[in-house]
């Protein structure tokens, strides 16, 4: 069973501020998601990276995606009260058997 | 607003009961999925549905099943409920049977708790 490791748990910072979250796995992905869960909502899927070294980006967000595929961080820059939430990575591997990370609490502070 | 619905919002029953939690996909997925979140253990695949065939399991335990009805609505039935079962309860839906490969849209699930 692939094991997804995320870090920091919990990260609370001042708007303002930028900051990484990484994702981590125990083998290779074949593909990875990031999500983005709000308090009392659902999940919501951010973006998927497919090739090792793509780099995708969202308006303030910077998805990477390492060359190994073992790897992917999230970058916000200038974070704002809005980006507070749970950051969710995910993985599915065989079988259609999702696999999710624990997650990134990440709390933006006015 | 993923226009997937869950009911109940809120459960609150005894151990040993039984409960049923609904789930309506978007208009058109044919699939649909359910989750499970705690605080210790983050969010756990249970088991995928794609047009009314289970195609995928994960970490379901024997006391849930569930399944897909011909209108594409899924319901998940909890029984020999226990303390650990509290959790919040998510439906997700996606367009076809692809897993990873396409977007799932999640509810906003049910938060279930066991006294």
């Amino acid at each position: 069973t692939q094991l997804l490791e995320q870090s920091p748990q919990f990260l609370s910072i001042q708007e303002g501020e930028n900051l990484t979250v990484y994702c981590n796995s125990s083998s290779v992905f074949s593909s990875l998601q990031w999500y983005r869960q709000e308090p009392g909502e659902g999940p919501v899927l951010l973006v998927t990276v497919v090739t090792g070294g793509e780099v995708k980006k969202l308006k303030r967000l910077t998805f990477q995606f390492g060359d190994a595929r073992k790897d992917s961080s999230l970058h916000i820059t200038a974070a704002q009260p809005g980006d507070t939430g749970l950051y969710l990575c995910t993985e599915g591997g065989s079988n259609y058997k999702l696999t999710f990370g624990k997650g990134t609490l990440l709390t933006v502070n006015p | 607003d993923s226009g997937v619905t869950q009911t109940p919002k809120h459960l609150i029953t005894a151990t040993g009961q039984r409960v049923t939690l609904r789930c309506s996909p978007r208009s058109g997925d044919l699939s649909v999925y359910w989750y499970q979140q705690s605080l210790d253990q983050g969010l756990q695949f249970l088991i995928q549905y794609y047009n009314g065939e289970e195609r995928a399991k994960g970490n379901i335990l024997e006391r849930f099943s569930a399944q897909q009805f011909p209108d594409l609505h899924s319901e998940l039935n909890l029984s020999s409920l226990e303390l650990g079962d509290s959790a919040l309860y998510f439906c997700a839906s996606s367009e076809g049977g692809q897993g990873l490969w396409e977007t799932q849209y999640f509810g906003p699930g049910t938060r279930l708790l066991v006294l």
